[in-house]
C-alpha cells in the first residue's frame, strides 16, 4: 500500500494563479482532511470530508475549495492564490471507528 | 471552542535520558481522544500514542508514555531512553468524539543531544 500520497510535492505560484492539489489514499478510508501548517501555528484544518460526495469547512476554509468525487481522492483548489496561502499543505485520512489519522508527505506551496 | 496548548516551543534532552513534553487542552465535552504526533525533518507525520478520555489508565507504547490528568486537562508525553531518532516536532492533538475535527497544538521541537 502506498498509503496517502500528495501531488505535487512542491509548487511556486504567482499571485492570482490557480492550482489544484491532489490527495489519494489506497486504504479505503471514509474520512479525508486537508490541513495547512505554518510556523508557530501547528496544523489547521481547512476542509474535510466524511464520505464520497460530501465536504465540510474546517477552521480556515476561506480561499480554498475542495471536492471528493471518488472515495480515494480529495482535491484542494486555490482559485486565486494569495501570498497568505504560502504554506505546507497536508492531507490525511482515517476510517470509521479508528481515530488515527494517516498523513501524506505534504506539499510546500509558495505564492509570490 | 476547543483549544490545545503546548507551552514549550523547544526542548532538549541528552541521549539516553528522559524528557517530558507538556500539553493542556480545553473542552467542555466528556468524550474525546488525545494524540501525540511526531514530525521528523522528513515532514511525515506519524502517530506516537493515543489516549481515550474514558480510559483512566495511561497509554504506553514502548519508550513513550503519557500522563493523562483528566481533571486538570493535561496530557503530557514522556520519552524514556531518548534516542537521536526521537529528534522531531511533536504535536499534541484533541478530537471530540463524533466531530471529525482534530485540534492541534502549535508543537514542541525536541532536540536530542549526543
Amino acid at each position: 500500500n502506498a498509503g496517502v500520497t500528495q501531488t505535487p510535492k512542491f509548487r511556486v505560484l504567482k499571485t492570482g494563479q490557480s492550482m489544484t492539489l491532489l490527495c489519494a489514499q489506497d486504504m479505503n478510508h471514509e474520512y479525508m482532511y486537508w490541513y495547512r501548517q505554518d510556523p508557530g501555528m501547528g496544523l489547521r484544518l481547512i476542509h474535510y470530508s466524511v464520505g464520497e460526495g460530501t465536504t465540510a469547512k474546517g477552521e480556515v476554509p476561506d480561499g480554498y475549495n475542495v471536492s471528493r468525487l471518488k472515495k480515494q481522492n480529495f482535491l484542494l483548489g486555490l482559485e486565486s492564490a494569495a501570498p497568505s496561502q504560502t504554506s505546507v499543505y497536508f492531507c490525511a485520512s482515517s476510517y470509521f471507528g479508528n481515530y488515527e489519522q494517516y498523513f501524506g508527505p505534504g506539499t510546500r506551496l509558495t505564492v509570490t | 471552542a476547543q483549544t490545545v496548548t503546548q507551552s514549550q516551543p523547544e526542548m532538549s534532552v541528552q541521549e539516553a535520558e528522559t524528557v517530558t513534553l507538556s500539553c493542556t487542552y480545553d473542552t467542555s465535552e466528556s468524550d474525546y481522544y488525545l494524540f501525540w504526533y511526531k514530525q521528523p525533518p522528513s515532514r511525515q507525520m506519524i502517530l506516537v500514542i493515543r489516549q481515550e478520555a474514558y480510559k483512566q489508565q495511561n497509554a504506553t507504547e514502548n519508550r513513550f508514555s503519557v500522563n493523562f490528568q483528566k481533571a486538570a486537562k493535561s496530557f503530557s508525553l514522556k520519552i524514556s531512553d531518548s534516542q537521536l531518532g526521537d529528534a522531531a516536532m511533536y504535536f499534541c492533538a484533541c478530537l471530540i468524539s463524533g466531530t471529525y475535527k482534530y485540534i492541534f497544538g502549535t508543537g514542541t521541537r525536541l532536540k536530542v543531544l549526543a
